[in-house]
């Protein structure tokens, strides 16, 4: 069974760079796409981004000018960063796995990031 | 502001059916029959249980269904369970990249 896990720190200071590590065990990451997703205080979820297993990325229009996502296919661990955060950012962020391109099978359990000074 | 609308919540009584909508536009589910459905337990990770509009993964129940007219997706569960209460989220692909509902949470009561 596919798991995935998110890690990193809760809490991150306004204008600093958010960052989170998704670690997958029970399956192989050198296939797939593997994806962001948030949910804010009260919204709904907001597709962050993906990188696939040839590395390339796909990003939110709305957040690519602040968002990395690499992988590290060794430690079986894909990353987000974000850069210049603000309150907005505040959301728990999910990990998960395109089965296909267009479908997400499996997520992570999230973790809430908390954007104050 | 969620890209897709959902009703914030449903509720049924335990073996009902009930019929949760997801409104989008032509660029995302008028466009494409790649609407896909997750539940959502508290504290757990969301699972999957719709793809492609109307197809399940397997291990899904059958009294979970899904289909779609125009921009609306529908997901239905019938022969309510208290186990089916949870909050629920659609999410359709809008070209290169994909847009969620804001969920719906579902009452047994």
């Amino acid at each position: 069974q596919v798991q995935l896990q998110e890690s990193g720190p809760g809490l991150v200071k306004p204008s600093e760079t958010l960052s989170l590590t998704c670690t997958v065990s029970g399956g192989s990451i050198s296939s797939y796409y593997w994806s962001w997703i948030r949910k804010p205080p009260g919204k709904g979820l907001e597709w962050i981004g993906y990188i696939d297993y040839n590395e390339s990325t796909n990003y939110n229009p709305s957040l690519k000018s602040r968002v990395t996502i690499s992988v590290d296919t060794s430690k079986k661990q894909f990353s987000l960063k974000l850069n210049s955060v603000t309150a907005a950012d505040t959301a728990v962020y999910y990990c998960a796995r395109q089965g296909s391109l267009y479908f997400f099978d499996y997520w992570g359990q999230g973790t809430l990031v908390t954007v104050s000074s | 502001q969620s890209a897709l609308t959902q009703p914030a919540s449903v509720s049924g009584s335990p073996g009902q059916s009930i019929t949760i909508s997801c409104t989008g536009t032509s660029s995302d589910i008028g466009s494409y029959n790649l609407v896909s459905w997750y539940q959502e337990h508290p504290g757990k990770a969301p699972k999957f249980m719709i793809y492609e509009v109307t197809k399940r993964p397997s291990g899904v129940s059958n009294r979970f269904s899904g289909s779609k007219s125009g921009n609306t997706a529908s997901l239905t569960i019938s022969g309510l369970q208290a186990e089916d209460e949870a909050d629920y989220y659609c999410c359709s692909y809008a070209g290169s990249s994909w847009v969620f509902g804001g969920g719906t949470k579902l009452t047994v009561l």
